[in-house]
């Protein structure tokens, strides 16, 4: 029940395309939503996270659309730019607790 | 935003020795620390949770008397590997969560510790 999905595990875009990564997770106790953006030898970095009480939620060229019922949310990177390569990672947690993450996506943005 | 910081970025150890590792909360209280082990390629792999002032919380299948947490203040949490061996080699990354209007769920990642035992 702790379980987060993610998919793709791999991405390649095109620079200027769209990049989507998917997550479902089981726990209907979940209430944070966070994407995590990591780079090769760095730590975790947050990057947008969304509550349950909204759909969407829009910071720049990042979206995330959440949608309850099915129990799925996902990233939605626009105009993908090279700098963009990188792991992401969604995650999900209720009451501040542990965070439970997925697999990861390893995005590469080719110029 | 809330920095986190881990000192030191990367070690290099024999094996049978002690390693410690920092983690600090630069600009906010942290009742809370978590660390983590991620190996290359993969997700991040929770090992215990560290609350101030009281013992850590491991996860199933994590030695609680290899990894050892400290949690003294509200912004220094502290893990040592003892007796290490190569297979602990990985890299370890903390969070810390903080407290706040709307935040309350937030954590912030350190920039992880690369651990190679030789």
């Amino acid at each position: 029940q702790q379980q987060v999905k993610q998919s793709p595990q791999s991405l390649i875009v095109q620079k200027g395309g769209i990049s989507i990564i998917n997550c479902a997770y089981e726990n209907t106790a979940f209430d944070y939503f966070p994407w995590y953006q990591q780079f090769p030898g760095k730590g975790p970095a947050l990057l947008i996270a969304i509550r349950p009480d909204v759909s969407e939620k829009k910071e720049g060229r990042f979206t995330i659309s959440f949608n309850k019922s099915a129990k799925q949310f996902s990233l939605h990177i626009m105009d993908s730019q090279p700098g963009d390569s990188a792991t992401y990672f969604c995650a999900a947690n209720n009451a501040g607790n542990m965070l439970t993450f997925g697999g990861g996506t390893r995005l590469m943005v080719k110029p | 935003g809330a920095v986190v910081s881990q000192h030191p970025s990367r070690v290099i150890c024999k094996s049978g020795t002690s390693v410690k590792i920092e983690c600090r909360s630069l600009d906010f209280q942290a009742t809370t620390m978590f660390w983590y082990r991620q190996f290359p390629k993969q997700s991040l792999m929770l090992m215990a949770t560290s609350n101030e002032g009281s013992k850590a919380t491991y996860e199933q299948g994590v030695e609680k008397d290899k990894f050892l947490i400290n949690h003294a203040s509200l912004t220094l949490s502290t893990l040592t590997v003892t007796s290490a061996h190569p297979e602990d080699s990985s890299f370890y990354i903390c969070s810390a969560r903080t407290r706040g209007a709307g935040s309350y769920n937030e954590q912030f990642f350190g920039p992880g510790t690369r651990l190679t035992v030789l």
